[in-house]
């Protein structure tokens, strides 16, 4: 089985903080993603990566980060939090090859 | 510019019976399109998906249908149970492995015993 894990669940941060979210996948996928998740505006992706260090923006990019150094991990920051950052954030991985795509848990984070 | 809708938000449903769960897209470069569950504070999981070399998926009580010429898909589920209430989301995609998912919206369907 797929397995995506997010390190943090649930984070509460002051605005001004720089956040790391990290994800690690351990399928050997290729591709890797981060979405953030809010009522009723779907899931909307901020930055994925075909590849170790590479990354390509997403839909919402702006206030966000990311780092790839290894292929099983991919980092999202937030350089400065801001409150409607608050969102559960999503980490997904697939294959090359594959259509699929697999989410990790997702982590809530509140910024206070 | 959405480029996959989910236009009804919600749905409601009596135990047993079919829950029907619509998607429209309007990129005809989509071949392949997947839907996923996702329960509260849980990531989305995969539950079906349709390349549109098809017009139609079957797994267990699940089943989905693709309209091409109407860039029309639906989620059937048949018989639908209370542990199915949750939001599903509609995605597309180019049948490559590099070419992101687009996601609708989300509709929540909940079932009621």
């Amino acid at each position: 089985d797929v397995k995506v894990t997010q390190s943090s669940r649930y984070l509460v941060k002051r605005t001004g903080e720089k956040v790391f979210l990290e994800c690690v996948q351990d399928m050997d996928h290729e591709n890797m993603f981060w979405y953030r998740q809010d009522p009723g505006l779907g899931l909307r992706l901020i930055y994925f990566s075909y590849d170790v260090k590479m990354k390509e923006k997403g839909d919402i990019p702006e206030g966000y980060s990311v780092s790839r150094e290894k292929k099983e991990r991919f980092s999202l920051i937030l350089e400065s939090a801001s409150t409607n950052q608050t969102s559960m954030y999503l980490c997904a991985s697939s294959s090359q090859a594959g259509n699929t795509i697999y989410f990790g848990e997702g982590s809530w984070l509140t910024v206070v | 510019d959405q480029q996959v809708k989910q236009n009804s938000p919600s749905l409601s449903v009596q135990e047993g019976r079919i829950s029907i769960l619509n998607c429209d897209y309007t990129n005809s470069m989509f071949d392949y399109f997947l839907w996923y569950k996702k329960y509260p504070a849980e990531g989305p999981t995969f539950l079906i998906s349709i390349s549109s070399i098809k017009d139609k998926n079957e797994d267990g009580r699940f089943t989905v249908f693709l309209n091409k010429s109407a860039k029309h898909l639906s989620l059937h589920i048949v018989p639908s149970q209370p542990g199915d209430s949750a939001v599903y989301f509609c995605a597309a995609k180019r049948a490559s492995g590099s070419e992101k998912l687009v996601f609708g919206k989300g509709t929540k369907l909940t079932v009621n015993p």
